[in-house]
């Protein structure tokens, strides 16, 4: 089936430092790829939706400039939380897919505590 | 009002039990994911449904599109199925606050 790959699985970075999270499809091309982000004890949030070659789109109330998202291939795609303060802590998931067709596979996702 | 509302948010069962976990959403759908989240965080895509029912192992989905409602059922249920679940629809991702779910050996 689907894998995606996801990591670090845990970072530990110091207030006004950045963290790149790494998310791979690793038996498919993802033509989308999707980050969320989900506080303690609650459910995930969408962040942004990216497409292989073209800019993320935000959901309203992300900060572009903060969470870089990039999508340069088929396979890859990255979130890098920029000076990171300890209110970003919390945990970042990627999904993958190729369409609503096919469904989508998540990522282990990743643990971000700044401190 | 959320989107996409869970119901029961917390569940304990006994082992064995058949467990169901109920979806309903205000929106409109070309699919709903039911998603099971570990004490980690990982995520495991369970299903992806647009109509009918799908089953896999102990594990059964159900959709009503005209009622927009969902079901998650799990058949003797076992500890190792303690997760939360969350139901999801494809409508710009919204999710679910999800279910909670302890099965007790």
């Amino acid at each position: 089936g689907a894998v995606v790959s996801q990591h670090p699985s845990r970072v530990i970075c110091k207030s006004g430092t950045s963290v790149k999270i790494e998310c791979r499809s690793l038996d498919f091309q993802a033509t989308t790829m999707f980050w969320y982000r989900q506080f303690p004890k609650q459910s995930l949030m969408l962040m942004a939706t990216s497409n292989e070659g073209s800019k993320a789109t935000y959901e309203q109330g992300v900060e572009k400039d903060k969470f870089l998202i990039n999508h340069a291939s088929l396979t890859l795609s990255t979130l890098t939380v920029t000076s990171a303060h300890p209110e970003d802590s919390s945990f970042y998931i990627c999904s993958a897919g190729q369409g609503l067709k096919y469904g989508y596979t998540f990522g282990s996702g990743t643990r971000l505590t700044v401190v | 009002k959320n989107e996409v509302e869970q119901s029961p948010q917390n569940l304990t069962a006994q082992e064995g039990e058949f467990i169901t976990i109920n979806c309903s959403y205000s929106v409109g759908i070309s699919a709903l994911h039911w998603l099971q989240q570990h004490p980690g965080g990982g995520i495991v895509s369970l299903f992806m449904l647009s109509s009918g029912k799908k089953k896999h192992g102990r594990l059964i989905a159900t959709i009503n599109i005209q009622e927009k409602h969902s079901s998650l059922h799990i058949t003797a249920s076992h500890p190792r199925d303690s997760a939360v679940y969350i139901c999801a629809v494809d409508s710009q991702f919204y999710f679910g606050t999800g279910t909670s779910l302890t099965v007790i050996p």
